[in-house]
This record gives C-alpha cells, structure tokens and sequence, in this order.
C-alpha cells in the first residue's frame, strides 16, 4: 500500500537532546513538509523540500534542521535551540509539477514529542 | 497575522443537525482543501475546489467555494458521532509550486 509513514508514534525526550523523527513515503513524490501542531494553532511550516538535496525554511524553521538525501526519506532533528519542542509533528508529501490547484498533501499519522 | 480563518474555533450539535464551518481568505485563492483529524492523528483529505462557485459532496459532506474564491464554507447534513474531529482547510495561495497555508481548525463534537 502505497502511503506515508512517521515513527515513532510517541517520543520522549530529556531536555537538551537533539532528537530525529523519521518521514518515509513509497508514493514517488517529489515534494515533502514537515508541520509543527500545537493545540489552537493548527498546522506551522517546519521545513519543506521540493526535490532531493534541497530543501527550504518554512514559518518556524528556528532549532530544527532536515536533511533529504532520499526521494522517500525526509527526517526532522529537533535540536536543543528548540525552546518549546513538545509539540504533535506531522509530515506530508505531494507531487512537485502539479496543475495549480491540485497539490492534494498526502499526510502521515504523526509523531508526538515530548520533552521532560 | 493569520492568512486563513476559520471558524467557528470550536462546534458542538446534536447528532441529527446540520452544521457549517466557514474558512476565509484575503487574497484569491488557487486551490481550497478540506481535512479531517481525528484527535493524535494524521490528516485525511475530504475534498479539494479550484473553480469560482464550485461544489463538492461527498455522502453528507458538502464543499462550497464562493465564486471570488476567498472563502468556502464545509456543510455537514444530518450530523452523527463519526463525524467528530477537527476540520481544517488549506490553500494553495499563490501561483508557484508553494506549501498549503492553513487554517486553526475548527474542532466538531457530536452528541447523542
């Protein structure tokens, strides 16, 4: 079955440490996003990658970084500059040339963080 | 400042009642998307509108986009417990190949 996945499904984490969550997608897609989600705020930017080996800040990039060496692989490190990290991450992906008006994002069952 | 809003933040009906949930925009709008969370979970995509006056149902779920295409109201019929979650709407607002923009949710609870 074609989909995306995030795992862990629960993190936790001592202050200080960095910590990595994973993103893979098997749906060929060019385009990936990380969003941040806190209750009442609904979905917050991370970091978004149109192709492999690039990739671009979103609204609240600050104490995170990403790597995309893999079209299917798009994982989020959560540093310890990140002063509020406890928060639900979720990832999503989509095709990249799309029709304008037709980037349906594909989203994974997230991943929530923690910090003790 | 918030370039979508929704609203109402927060709904709860009766199981049987028909609701609306209203997201707004300043800026034209090239591509309007409906969700659905459950709590602690991914998204799951509803329905997607492009066109002015456009119209979506899905079993009784209805999308509309207003024909300026800033704002698209979701209408549930005939409410029922499944229905609960938070509703979120995103936007493809500009022309390049960008990130949706989305709204704060609105979060639905039915009860008997």
């Amino acid at each position: 079955d074609g989909g995306i996945t995030q795992s862990p499904k629960y993190l936790f984490r001592k202050e200080g440490q960095n910590v990595t969550l994973s993103c893979e997608q098997n749906l060929n897609h060019d385009a990936m996003y990380w969003y941040r989600q806190d209750p009442g705020q609904g979905l917050r930017l991370i970091y978004y990658s149109q192709i492999v080996n690039d990739f671009q800040k979103g609204d609240i990039a600050e104490g995170y970084s990403v790597s995309r060496e893999k079209k299917e692989s798009f994982p989020l490190t959560v540093t310890s500059a990140q002063k509020n990290p406890t928060a639900f991450y979720l990832c999503a992906s989509s095709i990249f040339w799309r029709e304008r008006g037709e980037d349906e994002q594909f989203f994974g069952p997230g991943t929530r963080l923690t910090v003790l | 400042s918030q370039e979508l809003e929704q609203s109402p933040q927060s709904l709860i009906v009766q199981e049987g009642k028909n609701l609306t949930i209203n997201c707004t925009s300043s800026k034209t709008l090239y591509g309007l998307y409906w969700y659905k969370q459950k709590y602690g979970e991914g998204l799951i995509f509803l329905m997607m509108l492009q066109k002015g006056g456009e119209e979506k149902s899905h079993e009784k779920i209805t999308a509309k986009l207003d024909e300026k295409k800033q704002q698209s109201s979701l209408h549930i019929t005939a409410s029922q417990p499944s229905h609960a979650g938070i509703y979120l709407c995103g936007a493809d607002m500009d022309s390049g190949n960008t990130p949706l923009v989305f709204g704060k949710g609105t979060r639905l609870s039915v009860i008997a």
